[in-house]
């Protein structure tokens, strides 16, 4: 059980292309959903968290309208990452819980690089 | 942001060997979880840990929640090279943290040499 999908898995695409990386909860309803990006040889660092049909709270020194999230259904929500450069390539990583005080289980990534 | 202490940053080891690893923090949390991450994949949980004082084991794998809630080990026994990847600690909730966010440490790099 516990299961997330997270889509694309790698993406490369042209400077000032928006990006949207999907993150789905398969078994089970996810009230919250949090997007983590972790650079080479780092740990993950929380971007924002999201609650299904509320705005998502960013972290500090997360740009909102860079980092467009959407959290419309249970087991859906979406980050944007809007005219990309290539200081945004990354991997980016969603996680789901049904309530925030279960463990967080991880998608798979998207290595997002932009040329 | 807020980091745990974890230790060591890497270990080198032969198949067939023990492993032991570390987190420590000067906060005290309410749940302290153990991952695993492979290149180009996302963490996945190993054990989740949530009363201070407990022992858990899953495999060949054990980890401690600390009594004062503020550390965490976790034991690998007899290794073999699928377990080459990185270990992550991660602490949830009570002071160290808002509830449900996570506070990862910076990993533990593991190889395994056959």
């Amino acid at each position: 059980g516990a299961v997330v999908s997270q889509h694309p898995s790698w993406v490369i695409c042209k400077s000032g292309t928006s990006v949207k990386i999907e993150c789905r909860s398969l078994d089970f309803q996810a009230t919250t959903m949090f997007w983590y990006r972790q650079f080479p040889k780092q740990s993950l660092m929380l971007m924002a968290t999201s609650n299904e049909g509320s705005k998502a709270t960013y972290e500090q020194g997360v740009e909102k309208d860079k980092f467009l999230i959407n959290h419309a259904s249970l087991t859906l929500s979406t980050l944007t990452v809007t005219s990309a450069h290539p200081e945004d390539s990354s991997f980016y990583i969603c996680s789901a819980v049904p309530d925030r005080n279960q463990p967080q289980h991880f998608g798979d990534g998207t290595r997002l690089s932009i040329l | 942001g807020q980091q745990l202490n974890q230790s060591p940053q890497s270990m080198f080891i032969q198949e067939g060997e023990d492993v032991s690893m570390n987190c420590t923090s000067s906060s005290i949390f309410n749940t302290w979880l153990w991952y695993k991450q492979e290149p180009g994949e996302g963490p996945v949980l190993l054990i989740a840990l949530y009363k201070a004082g407990e022992l858990t084991s899953n495999g060949r794998l054990t980890a401690q929640f600390g009594i004062t809630r503020k550390d965490s080990f976790l034991n690998i026994s007899a290794s073999i090279p699928s377990d080459v990847g990185i270990y992550f600690c991660a602490g949830q909730g009570g002071y160290g943290g808002s509830q449900g966010n996570l506070i990862f440490g910076k990993g533990t790099k593991l190889s395994v040499k056959p």
